[in-house]
């Protein structure tokens, strides 16, 4: 089905590990967002991009790289896993600015 | 900074019932608003988009509504049913900015008695 897919769904990392997570969209959309989302704080973007090549920071980029190389993949990086990063994380896709959001499944992310 | 708040931060209701969930925004210069869905454990699904020119959005059992000048918006669920049960965001677009990232509420949590 067309839509937006993060790999993995469920990891548990230990402390000072990496991993990255994979957003893939097969919309052709231009524009991709990194959330995550905990208890009491609702959603806060991490890190974003306007298209190919480009990323941008959000609200709450320490600890997270990201980078888009290729249209279709927004991939978000963890260099040294924090219990801090124990959240959900949602991947967002939109064609325009002027479109919705599509959202994926999300991760759920335990750094212990 | 936009602020979105969302209030009550959940609501019960008995099966049947119409009922309004309510958002609220600090700035009014906003592009777009969208309603979403989540159920526990799940992703976000899109119920409704509203772009700043416009005043409401159907879709089924549901109408939203966009106040611009209030800094508010309403989602009405009419008929409500248990399958209705669910956390529903909202979430303002801003009318600057180059990716016009979505500012989202925490939420209202509906449980839909049956």
């Amino acid at each position: 089905n067309a839509g937006v897919t993060q790999t993995p769904k469920f990891r548990v990392l230990k402390t000072g590990q990496s991993m990255t997570l994979l957003c893939a969209q097969d919309m052709n959309h231009e524009y991709m967002y990194w959330y995550r989302q905990d208890p009491g704080m609702g959603l806060r973007l991490i890190h974003y991009s306007v298209g190919e090549g480009t990323t941008a920071k959000g609200e709450v980029p320490d600890g997270y790289n990201v980078s888009r190389l290729k249209k279709q993949n927004f991939l978000l990086g963890l260099e040294s896993a924090a219990p801090s990063q124990t959240s959900v994380y949602f991947c967002a896709s939109r064609g325009t600015a002027a479109d919705g959001y599509t959202f994926g499944s999300g991760t759920r992310l335990t750094v212990v | 900074k936009q602020e979105v708040t969302q209030i009550p931060a959940a609501l019960s209701v008995p099966e049947g019932e119409n009922l309004v969930l309510n958002c609220s925004f600090t700035d009014s210069a906003i592009y777009n608003l969208q309603w979403f869905r989540q159920d526990p454990g799940k992703g976000l699904t899109s119920l409704l988009l509203i772009q700043s020119s416009q005043r409401e959005q159907t879709s089924g059992r549901l109408n939203a509504s966009l106040d611009k000048s209030s800094g508010r918006s309403t989602l009405y669920i009419a008929a409500s049913q248990p399958g209705d049960s669910a956390t529903y965001l909202c979430a303002v677009g801003p009318r600057s900015g180059s990716a016009r990232q979505l500012t989202f509420g925490s939420g209202t949590q509906l449980t839909v008695l049956p």
